[in-house]
């Protein structure tokens, strides 16, 4: 099993849907979760962190199931510009891994 | 305005040639990263640094090296020894030392190796 996994898309979806992502990671040791948005050819943002209790932001929602060993992120009433590739990072045990992201585009 | 910068946005260079990318940061951060992407690759962490005078290999180390004399400077050297060096350089700070919090990305450098 891969340290972390995450669906590359590309998710095409009409504007105003809701879309949801998956990360899997493999090490239960692993403390921090957070997403990040990456434009084309630019640098990642910080999108948002994860915690089991769950963290919303607007129409962002970021949700840790240690359990199931997986991160998720939903986005609704999604926008034309929530088109963007989504990286997942996992940290833990002195480790800093990035998934190879999800590509999104929102439809007109 | 508080930021990370790195300079220069593209570098071209013969191979077999050592070439130094900048990366300075006015945020007062602790902590700060190098970490090079390659297309449809995840972000790979080659050196991290949580304090002035004191740096750490990443998972890919060979063929790069760092400094951390100042606590808003963070250079990273690609050697001649570095196989493959054409890759997209970014360069992260975090407010805290210890390598499990937020990091922040600086704008990136190209690097061409012709």
């Amino acid at each position: 099993r891969k340290e972390v996994e995450q669906d590359p898309g590309p998710f095409n979806v009409p504007e105003g849907a809701t879309v949801a992502f998956n990360c899997t990671y493999s090490n239960s040791a692993s403390q921090s979760f957070f997403w990040y948005r990456q434009d084309c050819r630019k640098e990642p943002k910080l999108l948002m962190s994860v915690y089991s209790s769950g963290n919303e932001d607007g129409r962002f929602t970021a949700q840790l199931n240690r359990a199931s060993q997986y991160i998720s992120l939903l986005i609704r009433d999604s926008k034309l510009s929530d088109s963007a590739t989504y990286l997942c990072v996992v940290m833990g045990d002195d480790k800093i891994i990035f998934g190879k992201g999800t590509r999104l585009h929102i439809l007109p | 305005d508080g930021g990370i910068t790195q300079s220069p946005k593209y570098l071209f260079r013969k191979e077999g040639q050592n070439v130094t990318l900048s990366c300075e940061q006015n945020l007062n951060h602790d902590a700060m990263y190098w970490y090079r992407q390659d297309p449809g690759q995840g972000l790979r962490l080659i050196y991290y640094s949580q304090i002035v005078n004191d740096f750490q290999k990443g998972d890919i180390a060979e063929g790069y090296s760092v400094s951390r004399e100042k606590k808003e400077s963070f250079p990273l050297t690609v050697t001649s020894a570095q196989k493959n060096p054409t890759a997209f350089y970014l360069c992260a700070s975090s407010p805290r030392s210890g390598i499990w919090n937020e990091q922040f990305f600086g704008p990136g450098t190209r690097l061409t190796v012709l």
